[in-house]
């Protein structure tokens, strides 16, 4: 299947600075990513849709402004999370489908996932 | 009501035996179906896709479409204490995927 390579896999940072993670497509070209957010013991909540070369489009109650989302290539989606306190602690997940798929009805590959803690 | 329903769980069952979970989904306009199946602290991965009604089978999984019901389904054959996590329904209609809240299957040895 294909790869989708995650990284950090952990990161701890301090309230109120900045943090990266990245998504990568190893061995596909990926149009749209999607970025989740998933507290303990929950489901997957969708926070964005990345869009390659276009503005992301984020859900209902998630500030673009905090979480600013980078889609630069057909490879590459970031994600900031931008002056982060300690309630963005949580495990962030991107996802990816394959263009050759198309959007009808591909299947999605996740990263392995980002666990973030704001002390 | 949410789009796409799962049992929370806890299901147990003993090692051997048949698992069945269930999800049904509100959007009629839905195309393509998966199952993820997601160990604690892990991202999802795939296990099955199922596009079309009926049944589906993949080793130990059979995964199987009632468009009419708005009803899809994982049948795990022969579980196994490995089998034990959390298993995610995914629902897709123009390529965006709503998962359900995930049912939580416990295999006893």
């Amino acid at each position: 299947g294909a790869v989708v390579s995650q990284h950090p896999s952990r990161v701890i940072c301090k309230s109120g600075t900045s943090v990266k993670i990245e998504c990568r497509s190893l061995d596909f070209q990926a149009t749209t990513m999607f970025w989740y957010r998933q507290f303990p013991k929950q489901s997957l909540m969708l926070m964005a849709t990345s869009n390659e070369g276009s503005k992301a489009t984020y859900e209902q109650g998630v500030e673009k402004d905090k979480f600013l989302i980078n889609h630069a290539s057909l490879t590459l989606s970031t994600l900031t999370v931008t002056s982060a306190h300690p309630e963005d602690s949580s495990f962030y997940i991107c996802s990816a489908r394959d263009r050759r798929q198309g959007t009808v009805t591909g299947e999605l590959f996740f990263g392995e996932g980002s666990r973030l803690t704001v002390l | 009501q949410k789009e796409v329903e799962q049992n929370s769980g806890p299901l147990s069952v003993p090692e051997g035996a048949i698992a069945s979970l269930n999800c049904t989904y509100s959007d009629r306009g839905s195309q393509s179906f998966f199952w993820y199946r997601q160990y604690s602290g892990k991202s999802p991965e795939l296990i099955m896709s199922i596009y079309s009604n009926g049944d589906k089978e993949d080793g130990r999984f059979t995964a199987q479409l009632n468009k009419a019901s708005q009803y899809v389904s994982l049948l795990i054959r022969d579980s196994q204490p490995s089998d034990s996590a959390t298993y995610l329904c995914a629902v897709t209609n123009a390529g965006k995927s709503t998962f359900g809240d995930g049912t939580t299957l416990t295999v006893k040895p």
